[in-house]
């Protein structure tokens, strides 16, 4: 079954402690992307990556950090927390053809106190 | 500035009441639109893209149409399954695969 998993889905941290959210997708895709979905706001990007050691700011990059060592995996580490960065956190996959969906993953809910 | 604007921000039908959804956006170039429908706590889930101006897609109860500076997403007959968030993004030239999602549009539907 083609899809993108993501883990933890849910996390209580405190600040200031560093955290890693995976991102893994079976779909042999080439563009993978980060969003923060927050009440109101609608989902924005942090990170994509077009191909693996390639990557580039989003729109809210502030605070966060990525690495593409490999194509199926695109984890997303969060150096120094803050409660700013309480949020809904996704992964994304998709060709690198524009115009093709994006595959999202579950969701992370990340809590930090 | 490049923006993709949803409305209504909610909106409550009646089982078998029809009714639209709207997309605005303002970016030049647009390579496609997408609407995806999101459930409480889950990941958007895709439903269509439309490229050009005059194409409609179909998927059961819901239609999209695309016009050169908005979409509709009719939805016909609705049934409490259809609630969810609707969301609206758009890609566009230069901008790679990169999405703008509109903030969406809650549905609910009663029996």
């Amino acid at each position: 079954e083609a899809q993108v998993t993501q883990n933890p889905r849910y996390l209580i941290t405190v600040t200031g402690k560093k955290l890693t959210v995976t991102c893994s997708q079976n779909m042999n895709h080439e563009y993978m992307s980060w969003y923060r979905q927050d009440p109101g706001l609608g989902l924005r990007q942090i990170y994509y990556s077009m191909n693996v050691e390639v990557t580039d700011k989003g729109d809210v990059p502030e605070g966060y950090k990525v690495s593409r060592k490999e194509k199926r995996n695109f984890p997303l580490i969060l150096e120094s927390p803050s409660p700013n960065q309480t949020s809904l956190y996704f992964c994304a996959s998709s060709s690198p053809i524009q115009g093709s969906e994006q595959y999202f993953g579950p969701g992370t809910r990340l809590t930090v106190t | 500035e490049d923006q993709v604007t949803q409305s209504p921000e909610a909106l409550r039908l009646q089982e078998g009441e029809s009714s639209s959804l709207n997309c605005s956006y303002t970016v030049s170039g647009l390579r496609g639109l997408f609407w995806y429908r999101q459930d409480p706590g889950k990941g958007p889930e895709f439903l269509f893209t439309l490229y050009s101006a005059g194409e409609e897609k179909e998927k059961e109860r819901l239609k999209a149409t695309l016009t050169k500076k908005e979409s509709f997403l009719h939805i016909t007959a609705p049934k409490p399954e259809d609630s969810a968030t609707y969301l609206c993004a758009v890609q566009w030239n230069g901008g790679y695969n990169k999405l703008i999602f509109g903030a969406g549009t809650r549905l609910a539907v009663h029996p």
